[in-house]
């Protein structure tokens, strides 16, 4: 299976802060790489998919990039609502798919 | 609007069996597959399994942690997919959401919409 490392685990920003997460595959995974995020006792929601696509509806403040093996989610200025988990997951080998350990963004 | 809603969650034995349900509504539901992944008590999220739309013959795939135990179905005429858990574990315990699925890339998937989740505890 392919192992996903998200880092850094937590962080501690205020508001207006440029944030980056970043994610690491344990081989290539092209660029099959989706960012969610999760508020506390939410479902989680999916921001970026394909490593840099923004779903519909999601802010532009969010951003992704990255391919092959490295990949990273930037919130431009964060908001008091961006304060969350934030999980990246693959599909480029599945089954199974696997996510990243997630990052808590708190705040400062 | 795309709704997914589950059910079925509650306290159960270890060794008995649960089934949940995830009711779409918003989309047609025969043309997606349909995603069920769980969350531990302050744990991460974990892939569970997939069912395919009947273009893709409805076809099953699981977790090694669940595969032989849980079993993914669906019926598109109430547009509602289910996950029949059997032989519970207490490791099973966690809240359980049903996504929807997508495609790209070939059979590469994304999941765009979740449910709110139901909590499934099994304890003695």
């Amino acid at each position: 299976d392919i192992q996903m490392t998200q880092s850094p685990s937590s962080l501690s920003a205020s508001v207006g802060d440029r944030v980056t997460i970043t994610c690491r595959a344990s081989q290539s995974i092209s660029g099959y790489l989706n960012w969610f995020q999760q508020r506390p006792g939410k479902a989680p929601k999916l921001l970026i998919y394909a490593a840099s696509s923004l779903q519909s509806g999601v802010p532009s403040r969010f951003s992704g990039s990255g391919s092959g093996t490295d990949f990273t989610l930037t919130i431009s200025s964060l908001q008091p609502e961006d304060f969350a988990t934030y999980y990246c997951q693959q599909s480029y080998s599945s089954p199974p798919v696997t996510f990243g350990g997630g990052t808590k963004v708190e705040i400062k | 609007e795309v709704q997914l809603v589950e059910s079925g969650g509650g306290l159960v034995k270890p060794g008995r069996s649960l089934r949940l349900s995830c009711t779409a509504s918003g989309f047609i539901f025969g043309d997606y597959g349909m995603t069920w992944f769980r969350q531990a008590p302050g744990k991460g999220l974990e892939w569970v399994g997939f069912i395919g739309s009947k273009t893709f013959g409805e076809t099953a795939e699981y977790a090694a942690s669940v595969r032989g135990r849980f079993t993914i179905s669906r019926d598109d005429s109430k547009s509602i997919a289910y996950l029949q858990m059997n032989s519970l574990k207490t490791e099973d315990t966690a809240v359980y959401y049903c996504a929807r699925a997508r495609f790209y890339g070939g059979r590469r998937l994304y999941f765009d919409y979740w449910g709110q989740g139901t909590l499934v505890t099994v304890s003695s």
